[in-house]
């Protein structure tokens, strides 16, 4: 079966930096998106991977390994604004989205 | 621009009861979904659509219908709701299917008792 798996929670402190991980499993794959998502909220996109790398956009960066099946979401000096849930989703070989749970970040001062 | 707008954004509903929740896009985007979001679980999709006068089956469509008569709109109905169908329903669209960035509407709080 398609499966992506996220931690459902983290915690940190502000000014920290935090990597949220993703694995996937799925049938093919066409591609890696991360949305953020604040409480109450729409999803709102952040970045798409589809070749294996780190890409950056500003304090935000992804990271995706095709080989290992993997990605993760790397936010620098955070700041309490970016509480949110943070969704990962993989596009199978049919460019069907596969979304995870999603994971929350919590952000103490 | 508007971007993704939905109607209503709460509705309590009785078990049996029917319902239609509305998504309006400015875009000019071809594709448009429904998702519905419960806790502890990831974006399931319901129905899609390609173009204006398509729709598709998503993940989870049993006990939801779908239209898009216009371009700009989708139409999401519950024909006779359950509490199973509580939840959050997201409409999206994008220019270019699943490989295009998704844009969100606010969502719609929907509750069956």
């Amino acid at each position: 079966g398609q499966n992506i798996d996220q931690p459902t929670e983290m915690t940190a402190t502000e000014g920290a930096i935090v990597q949220i991980n993703c694995t996937y499993q799925t049938s093919g794959f066409n591609g890696l998106f991360w949305y953020q998502q604040h409480a109450g909220e729409a999803p709102t996109f952040l970045s798409y991977n589809v070749l294996d790398g780190l890409e950056e956009k500003g304090r935000f960066s992804s990271f995706l390994s095709r080989s290992k099946g993997y990605s993760y979401l790397l936010l620098k000096e955070i700041q309490m604004k970016d509480s949110a849930s943070y969704l990962c989703a993989a596009l199978d070989s049919n460019d069907q989205l596969i979304w995870g749970a999603g994971t929350k970040l919590i952000i103490k001062p | 621009n508007a971007g993704v707008t939905q109607t209503p954004k709460f509705r309590v509903l009785k078990t049996g009861q029917s319902m239609t929740l509305l998504c309006a896009q400015d875009m000019n985007h071809e594709y448009m979904y429904w998702y519905r979001q419960d806790p502890g679980m990831g974006l399931r999709l319901i129905h899609y659509s390609v173009g204006e006068g398509t729709t598709a089956k998503g993940e989870v469509p049993d006990g939801y219908n779908v239209s898009r008569l216009k371009k700009q709109n989708f139409l999401l109905g519950l024909e006779s709701a359950a509490p199973s169908q509580t939840s959050v329903y997201f409409c999206a669209s994008s220019y270019g299917g699943d490989t295009d960035t998704q844009y969100f509407g606010p969502g719609t709080r929907l509750t069956v008792l």
